[in-house]
């Protein structure tokens, strides 16, 4: 299995902050990584695809970027909604895994 | 509009079998591979397994493998995920989510079947 690695775990941040997520994969992966946002008692949203793609409808403060192993996906001024939890995903492997997931708490 | 609607919640026995299902409308259900994906109290989400209605061609993740059986109706749209004897530690929520060929990601999901085994 490809193991994938975020960091933080959780971080606090306040609305308009400048917030990063990273993930490592455990072997090359190429751009095969997606970005998710979780809310509690709601489905995950797919953020963004190949490692830097926006998914349709997902505004602009969000970005993805990096290739090979290690991955960013920034929010560039945190709004109200967007206090959830992040997941990545590699879609290299005909095993696809997730990343243990950032959760994004408000200070 | 594209959707994929899940079973409701369900409360068995260990021991017990299930089948929850993930209905999808306003695509070509045949041509899209359907992804299940677990969340576990409290925990991240993981990769169950994948299966193309087309040709019901099923992929497990090794952590799954010969845990449950994905299988789908293409005459009605529907995905299934079944278990012949629950256990406790199937106690999550389980999530079934369209992979959009283009991104190789999950662009659709379903809103989640919880399953309490106690």
């Amino acid at each position: 299995d490809i193991q994938m690695t975020q960091s933080p775990s959780s971080l606090s941040a306040s609305v308009g902050d400048r917030v990063s997520i990273t993930c490592r994969a455990s072997q090359y992966i190429s751009t095969y990584l997606n970005w998710y946002q979780h809310k509690p008692g709601r489905a995950p949203k797919l953020l963004v695809f190949a490692a830097s793609s926006l998914q349709t409808g997902v505004p602009s403060r969000f970005s993805g970027s990096g290739s090979g192993t290690d991955f960013t996906l920034t929010i560039s001024a945190l709004q109200a909604e967007d206090f959830a939890t992040y997941y990545c995903q590699q879609s290299y492997s005909n095993f696809p895994t997730f990343g243990g997931g950032t959760k994004v708490e408000i200070k | 509009e594209v959707k994929l609607v899940q079973s409701g919640a369900e409360v068995k026995k260990p021991g017990e079998s299930l089948k929850i299902s993930c209905e999808a409308s306003g695509y070509t259900f045949a041509s899209y591979w359907i992804a299940w994906v677990r969340q576990m109290p409290g925990k991240g989400l993981e990769w169950m397994g994948i299966i193309y209605p087309g040709d019901s061609d099923a992929r497990y993740s090794p952590s799954f493998r010969g845990q449950v059986t994905i299988s789908t109706d293409k005459s009605i749209s529907t995905a299934y995920l079944q278990w012949s004897s629950l256990k406790a530690s199937d106690t999550a929520m389980y999530y079934c989510a369209r992979r959009d060929p283009r991104s190789n990601g999950l662009d659709v999901w379903g809103p989640g079947t919880t399953v309490t085994v106690s």
